[in-house]
């Protein structure tokens, strides 16, 4: 199974933008993109996915290297309650299993 | 609020017994997926099921086993409990149709604590 490689934290302010980055070298061809988010005291939600073009969706947009050895999950905004475990993952076409890995913790400064 | 349901949402035992997890997915959600998520392991794969089937493995011990009932609904059991069984878990359900193309919802998970 393909991995991705997330910083362990990430600072930001509010009301500012926040780019999250995530490394995935080994990705295959039929590999989807996915993150998700963990609140605190929550279970991960689903944030956007993507294949090869960039998304956008109410919550975030997810930027994709052309090559797509590495995504960008931007939140336009964050806010306080943004504040969560954020988690990329390869999904391959056809498979079922996510592997999530130790994700990257925002935090979110008032 | 997922639509996903997973009862107790805390579950306190003694080591060497056995216990058993709910969760009953978001209506019309076909799959089921259950994860264990602890300080030291983080967030594991554990099973799906599909439409009462079971679909794809992750780490799931011998210990552990899981079903999916007629009415969709799902249960996790954990028996000779250990002490190292503690983490949270949690159960998911997606839309029929291939993992990479369709988003999981997550229930609130249970918390099991082994003492």
């Amino acid at each position: 199974d393909a991995k991705t490689t997330q910083p362990n934290s990430m600072e930001s302010n509010e009301e500012e933008p926040v780019h999250l980055p995530c490394n995935h070298s080994t990705i295959s061809g039929t590999d989807y993109i996915h993150w998700y988010r963990q609140l605190p005291s929550q279970g991960p939600e689903y944030v956007i996915h993507g294949l090869t073009s960039n998304v956008n969706n109410r919550m975030a947009s997810l930027a994709i290297a052309e090559d797509r050895k590495s995504s960008t999950l931007i939140l336009h905004r964050a806010t306080l309650r943004d504040a969560a475990v954020y988690y990329c993952i390869l999904i391959p076409s056809g498979t079922y299993k996510y592997i999530f890995g130790t994700g990257t913790r925002l935090k979110v400064l008032a | 609020d997922s639509g996903v349901t997973q009862t107790p949402k805390h579950l306190i035992t003694a080591t060497g017994q056995r216990v058993t997890l709910r969760c009953s997915p978001r209506s019309g959600d076909l799959s089921v997926y259950w994860y264990q998520q602890s300080l030291d392991q983080g967030l594991q794969f554990l099973i799906q099921y599909y439409n009462g089937e079971e679909r794809a493995k992750g780490n799931i011990l011998e210990r552990f086993s899981a079903q999916q009932f007629p009415d969709l609904h799902s249960e996790l059991n954990l028996s000779s409990l250990e002490l190292g069984d503690s983490a949270l878990y949690f159960c998911a359900s997606s839309l029929p149709g291939q993992g990479a193309y369709n988003e999981q919802f997550f229930g609130p998970g249970t918390r099991l604590t082994v003492l």
